[in-house]
C-alpha cells in the first residue's frame, strides 16, 4: 500500500463550479501536510500548507482529518487557470526531512 | 534570489553514456533531494542529502550517484545511462526546520531521454 494515495481523476469541472478531492495517508506519525500544484510536468509549486484547524486561501480551502487520516482540497468558483495536477505531500516525525508524494489528482476546468 | 536552479534543462543520451545533472540553491537550505517523475506516477526519491558532505539513498537509487561537496550544490550522476532512466528529474531543497516555511522548493526540472 502506498503511503499517500490520491484519486487520479480527471475531475472535469465546469467553470465557476466547486470541486473537492481527498488524499489519504497511512503513517500515523505524519505531521506536515501540503498541497502542491503541477502544470504540464513543470516543477511542483506549493499551493498551500494544511493546518490542523483547516485553512483557506482565497478560493482554496484545505482540511485535515487526523482521525481518518486524510486531507482535502476544495476549489470554489473554478477558473480555467485552475486546470492542473494537484499533488498531496506529507512528511512524518519518524522520517524527518523526507516527503511522501501522492501521484496527483488531475483537475480540468471547462468553459 | 534564484531559488533552485537545474542544468541542463534537456538532454538526450545514448545507452551507456554518462552525464551529470547539477542542482544549485541560494536559500542556504540544509536538505537537498533528487526525484524522478514518470508518466502516471508520483515523484520518486532517488537520493537526498541532509547537509554538506552527506548523501543517502532514497526509494530508487540504483544506477545513480550523488555528491554534495558544497552546501549549495547537489550533483546527480548517471554512470552508464539506460533507457529506463528516461524521465523528468527534479531537484528540491528544504530548510530542515519545522514551523513556517517548512516546505520543499523545486527546480524547473531536467528532461532526459536515453536512446
Amino acid at each position: 500500500r502506498k503511503e499517500v494515495e490520491q484519486d487520479p481523476g480527471p475531475f472535469n469541472v465546469p467553470e465557476g463550479a466547486t470541486v473537492a478531492f481527498n488524499c489519504t495517508y497511512s503513517n500515523s506519525a505524519s505531521q506536515s501536510f501540503f498541497w502542491y500544484r503541477q502544470d504540464c510536468r513543470k516543477e511542483p509549486k506549493l499551493l498551500m500548507s494544511v493546518y490542523s484547524s483547516g485553512n483557506e486561501d482565497g478560493r482554496f480551502t484545505a482540511q485535515l482529518n487526523r482521525a481518518s487520516q486524510y486531507i482535502s482540497l476544495l476549489i470554489r468558483d473554478s477558473k480555467l487557470s485552475d486546470s492542473a495536477t494537484y499533488l498531496c505531500v506529507v512528511s512524518s516525525t519518524d522520517s524527518w526531512g523526507k516527503f511522501q508524494f501522492g501521484a496527483g489528482t488531475q483537475v480540468v476546468v471547462t468553459p | 534570489n534564484a531559488g533552485v536552479t537545474q542544468t541542463p534543462k534537456f538532454r538526450v543520451l545514448k545507452t551507456g553514456q554518462s552525464m551529470t545533472l547539477l542542482c544549485a540553491q541560494d536559500m542556504n537550505h540544509e536538505y537537498m533531494y533528487w526525484y524522478r517523475q514518470d508518466p502516471g506516477m508520483g515523484l520518486r526519491l532517488i537520493h537526498y542529502s541532509v547537509g554538506e558532505g552527506t548523501t543517502a539513498k532514497g526509494e530508487v537509487p540504483d544506477g545513480y550517484n550523488v555528491s554534495r561537496l558544497k552546501k549549495q550544490n547537489f550533483l546527480l550522476g548517471l554512470e552508464s545511462a539506460a533507457p529506463s532512466q528516461t524521465s523528468v528529474y527534479f531537484c528540491a531543497s528544504f530548510s530542515g526546520t519545522s514551523g513556517s516555511y517548512n516546505e520543499q522548493f523545486f527546480g524547473p526540472g531536467t528532461r532526459l531521454t536515453v536512446l
